[in-house]
């Protein structure tokens, strides 16, 4: 069965600095990759997702996310955090085959310092 | 405009009796999925149907029920064998890989269940 890891709960950076989720997953072939991001009391809004060709994928405000298989990782990054961008922010793997059922991280809480 | 649309917001219940989270999807979506969120513990699935009249069990489905007699809807019933019910409830839907933009999965904006 595949796994997701995010290995931080919570990431604190400052208004207008770079920002890198991390996301490391588990599964035997090329998996359908996911970040999602969650505001306080809704349901989660998908910034970006990767099946196949370019492993940089560009997604919505400004999020892109690299897949690198030698590492089974796709971290999650933007340049430039704005405060609106506090949230939680969840990885997702999804797999190939048999019925599809995805799979998410535990999310990493992000705070916006001004 | 398409989507999903979870309801109640909130709600709010009794030790010992059981409630239905409604879940109605209008984007002609054959997956639908339910999920729990607890505080650090991400979303943990409850159950998930590929298709009507079929679903299947998640990692946590003891205490839960649903139904899938329509292809839009797809019901949640909390059932009082849940021991810990309060939380955060999401449902889902989704094209099964192979479709043009399929995979990602569409979320309500979810249903808070408190237990008195």
């Amino acid at each position: 069965a595949q796994s997701v890891t995010q290995p931080d709960i919570h990431i604190t950076v400052s208004e207008g600095a770079s920002l890198e989720l991390r996301c490391n997953y588990s599964y035997g072939a090329t998996p359908y990759l996911f970040w999602y991001v969650q505001s306080p009391g809704q349901g989660l809004q998908l910034l970006l997702k990767y099946f196949s060709g370019d492993t940089l994928v560009q997604g919505i405000k400004g999020f892109e996310a690299e897949f690198k298989r030698s590492q089974s990782s796709f971290n999650l990054r933007k340049p430039s955090v704005h405060w609106s961008d506090a949230a939680e922010y969840f990885c997702a793997v999804g797999t190939s085959g048999g019925s599809y059922i995805p799979t998410f991280g535990r999310g990493t809480s992000l705070i916006v310092h001004p | 405009d398409g989507g999903i649309t979870q309801s109640p917001k909130y709600l709010f219940r009794k030790e010992g009796q059981n409630v239905t989270l409604s879940c109605e999807q209008n984007l002609n979506h054959d997956a639908m999925y339910w999920y729990r969120q607890d505080p650090g513990q991400g979303l943990r699935l409850i159950y998930y149907s590929q298709i009507v009249n079929d679903f299947q069990k998640g990692d946590i489905a003891e205490g839960y029920s649903v139904s899938r007699e329509k292809k839009e809807s797809f019901p949640l019933t909390v059932t009082s064998a849940q021991k810990n019910p309060t939380a955060f409830y999401l449902c889902a839907s989704s094209r099964p890989p192979g479709h043009v933009n399929t995979g990602e999965l569409f979320f309500g904006e979810g249903s808070r269940l408190t237990v008195l």
